[in-house]
C-alpha cells in the first residue's frame, strides 16, 4: 500500500469547515483513499472513501487532485465532538482479501470553541 | 450500518493472570478480523489477522503464545492475553471486514490495565 503524509496537528474553529490534507504521492491506479477518525479512547470510525472523483456524504466531503497525489478531507462544519485523531490511509479496494488497514501517525485535529 | 462489538471495554488484571476480549460482529459474518493494540499517544499497530476456522497470523514481533487468538464462528473472535504483565498495558482494537463492501468496522476498544 502506498505510504501516506500527513501534518500532525492542526486546529479549527467551531462552525467553520476543517481541511485536513493527505499527500499519497506514490499512490497506484488501483488504490482508493481512505479516511477514519478516532474520538479519544474509541475504536476508528469511518468517514469516506475514493478513488478518483471527489465523494461527499453526510460526514465530509473527500477532494482528490487530477493527478491522485493528494487528497483533502473537508468538515463543512467543524463541531466541538469532531476533535480527534484522523488518519489517511491508502490501499487497494477489493471486495476479497483479508489484509488489514494500516495506520499512520494521522493528524491530530483540534476544533476550538 | 455494520456494529462490531467488543468487550469488556475496560478491564484491570493483577499480573500474572490471563484476559479474554471478545469482539462479534453483530450484523454480518466476518470470516476475517483483525487485532490491533495502541499504546498512549501512538497510532494503531497490527498485532494478527485472525481467520474463521484456521490459525491466526501474527505480525512479526507479537508473541503467538502470549496473545491467544480463536475465531470459532463467522461472529465472534477473540484475543486472550495470558500471563499478563504491566508492558502489556494497552487499548486494544478488533476490527472486522465486511466482504459484501469495502467496509471494515471496528469495536470500540478494551482498556487493559495489569498491575
Amino acid at each position: 500500500d502506498a505510504k501516506t503524509t500527513q501534518p500532525p496537528s492542526m486546529d479549527c474553529a467551531e462552525g467553520r469547515a476543517a481541511n485536513l490534507p493527505c499527500n499519497h504521492s506514490t499512490i497506484s491506479g488501483n488504490e482508493y483513499v481512505y479516511w477514519y477518525r478516532q474520538i479519544h479512547s474509541q475504536g476508528p470510525q469511518y468517514i469516506i472513501h475514493g478513488l478518483k472523483n471527489n465523494e461527499t456524504n453526510e460526514m465530509a466531503s473527500l477532494i482528490i487532485t487530477e493527478d491522485r497525489k493528494s487528497s483533502t478531507l473537508i468538515l463543512p462544519h467543524a463541531t466541538l465532538r469532531d476533535t480527534a485523531v484522523y488518519y489517511c490511509i491508502v490501499r487497494v479496494g477489493t471486495l476479497s482479501g483479508n489484509t488489514p488497514l494500516v495506520f499512520g501517525k494521522g493528524t491530530r485535529l483540534s476544533v476550538i470553541a | 450500518g455494520a456494529v462490531v462489538s467488543q468487550h469488556p471495554s475496560r478491564v484491570i488484571c493483577k499480573s500474572g493472570t490471563s484476559v479474554k476480549i471478545e469482539c462479534r460482529s453483530l450484523d454480518f459474518q466476518a470470516t476475517t478480523m483483525f487485532w490491533y493494540r495502541q499504546f498512549p499517544k501512538q497510532s494503531l499497530m497490527l498485532m494478527a489477522t485472525s481467520n474463521e476456522g484456521s490459525k491466526a497470523t501474527y505480525e512479526q514481533g507479537v508473541e503467538k503464545d502470549k496473545f491467544l487468538i480463536n475465531h470459532a464462528s463467522l461472529t465472534l473472535s477473540t484475543l486472550t492475553v495470558t500471563s499478563a504483565h504491566p508492558e502489556d498495558s494497552s487499548f486494544y482494537i478488533c476490527s472486522a471486514r465486511q466482504v459484501t463492501n469495502y467496509g471494515y468496522t471496528f469495536g470500540s476498544g478494551t482498556r487493559l490495565t495489569v498491575v
